[in-house]
């Protein structure tokens, strides 16, 4: 069965650095989603992306986040300067249609740590 | 409190045993997922239900919907010990793709 890919599967980053997360979605899939989690706590949404451009994001997802979809296959998140706060786990999903009725297939994540 | 909140946080049982999870939440929604979460993994599905239902079976899983209540139930029939995990509800709001995850149940099946 197809699978959603994400790596590096742990990723320990200097606090400031950049860091980018990178994920290889289900090749017919057209939509493409993060989330992240903190340790002990709720999966929480962060961006949507359909058609190369972002349709929906939370608060979390403020100026320091962006997303790129660069070669047609992979799907990034990238933090530009990275906060202690940021330590999680970040899974990538993707769907074949929008969200509605339809389930999102999740990668098995990146634990991101900041020192 | 928040949108999707399960109850137990955590569930031990005898293996061959029956498991049950609830999950509440608060605003009307489209539909109500389920996803088991094996420690280290990432997020599988399990089942949908759209809010015109009111329960649906896939295999040894039963979920049921009360719109009116705002709640859900997940039922594992005949429980085994590759059941432990870790089990999240996750709704979706009409005009929204967004999932919204609950705070999970902990299920452990004793061999």
């Amino acid at each position: 069965e197809p699978e959603v890919t994400q790596t590096p599967s742990h990723q320990v980053t200097q606090m400031g650095q950049e860091v980018i997360l990178r994920c290889v979605p289900i090749s017919n899939h057209l939509y493409f989603y993060w989330y992240r989690q903190i340790l002990g706590q709720k999966v929480e949404f962060l961006v949507s992306f359909y058609n190369n451009e972002i349709s929906e994001k939370s608060e979390i997802f403020d100026d320091q986040f962006s997303v790129e979809r660069p070669d047609g296959s992979n799907f990034t998140l990238k933090i530009r300067s990275t906060k202690l706060e940021d330590s999680a786990m970040y899974f990538c999903a993707s769907s074949t249609t929008r969200l509605t009725n339809q389930p999102q297939h999740f990668g098995d994540g990146t634990r991101l740590s900041i020192l | 409190s928040q949108q999707g909140e399960e109850d137990p946080q955590a569930l031990s049982i005898q293996e061959g045993e029956n498991a049950t999870m609830n999950c509440s939440y608060k605003t009307s929604i489209n539909n109500l997922q389920w996803y088991r979460q094996n420690s280290g993994r990432g997020l599988v599905h399990l089942i949908l239900i759209r809010s015109n239902e009111r329960e649906k079976h896939s295999g040894r899983l039963r979920v049921t919907l009360d719109t009116s209540k705002k709640s859900s139930s997940l039922l594992i029939t005949a429980s085994r010990a590759a059941d432990t995990a870790s089990y999240f509800c996750a709704t979706v709001v009409f005009g929204n793709e967004k999932l919204t995850f609950g705070t999970g149940t902990r299920l452990t099946i004793i061999p």
